[in-house]
């Protein structure tokens, strides 16, 4: 199984900070990456497709990058709106395989 | 609008079963490969089962295979997963998805539990 290793798992943000959360893909995936937003209690919301493509409604603010087999997300100038749960997943191959999560928490 | 309405969850035994529904509604679910993706409490997701749009095949974490068994109907707009033999490690809450696209449900809780 292709190994999605996601960090870091949690991070203390301020408003206005430039985040970048990576996943490191244990294989090649091409460009079949996803990244999620999920705030407590609600569904996931696809935010980067296919490595970095901006899902539709999403903030310019959030892009996403690949650099080999790093693949990242990236939010400038944060808002209180972006602090969530964020997960990478990779959908090159089954089984589809999901990052562990990072948690982004205000100071 | 897009909807993905799961149920069919609850609190079950060990070793009992179990089968949750997901309606669809607002997008051409027949052109649509579907999947099931849950998350224990407090940790991450995690995809559990995938059909394709005509339902000609299934793919299946190794955890669940032999035990749960992903379906369709698409005259119903429908997804479903069969679960039997159920292990207290299979509590979680169960999103029905199209996670290479952006549609999800609200999520059905599942309990296995004595």
């Amino acid at each position: 199984d292709i190994q999605m290793t996601q960090s870091p798992s949690s991070m203390s943000v301020s408003l206005g900070d430039t985040v970048t959360i990576t996943c490191r893909a244990s294989q090649d995936v091409g460009i079949y990456v996803n990244w999620f937003q999920q705030k407590p209690g609600k569904s996931p919301r696809r935010m980067i497709y296919r490595a970095t493509n901006l899902a539709d409604g999403v903030p310019s603010r959030f892009s996403g990058s690949r650099s080999g087999s790093d693949y990242s997300l990236t939010i400038s100038s944060l808002e209180s709106e972006d602090v969530a749960d964020y997960h990478c997943l990779q959908y090159d191959e089954y089984p589809y395989t999901f990052g562990a999560g990072t948690k982004l928490e205000l100071k | 609008e897009v909807q993905l309405v799961e149920s069919g969850g609850g609190l079950v035994q060990p070793g009992r079963s179990l089968k949750l529904s997901c309606a669809a509604s607002g997008f051409t679910f027949s052109d649509y490969n579907m999947a099931w993706v849950r998350q224990a409490p407090k940790k991450g997701l995690e995809w559990v089962a995938t059909i394709i749009y005509d339902g000609s095949r299934t793919y299946y974490r190794d955890s669940v295979k032999g035990r749960f068994t992903i379906s369709r109907d698409n005259a119903k707009s429908t997804l479903y997963l069969q679960m039997d033999s159920l292990r207290s490690e299979d509590t979680a809450t169960y999103y029905c998805a199209t996670p290479v696209s952006p549609y999800w449900g609200q999520g059905v809780m599942v309990t296995v539990s004595s």
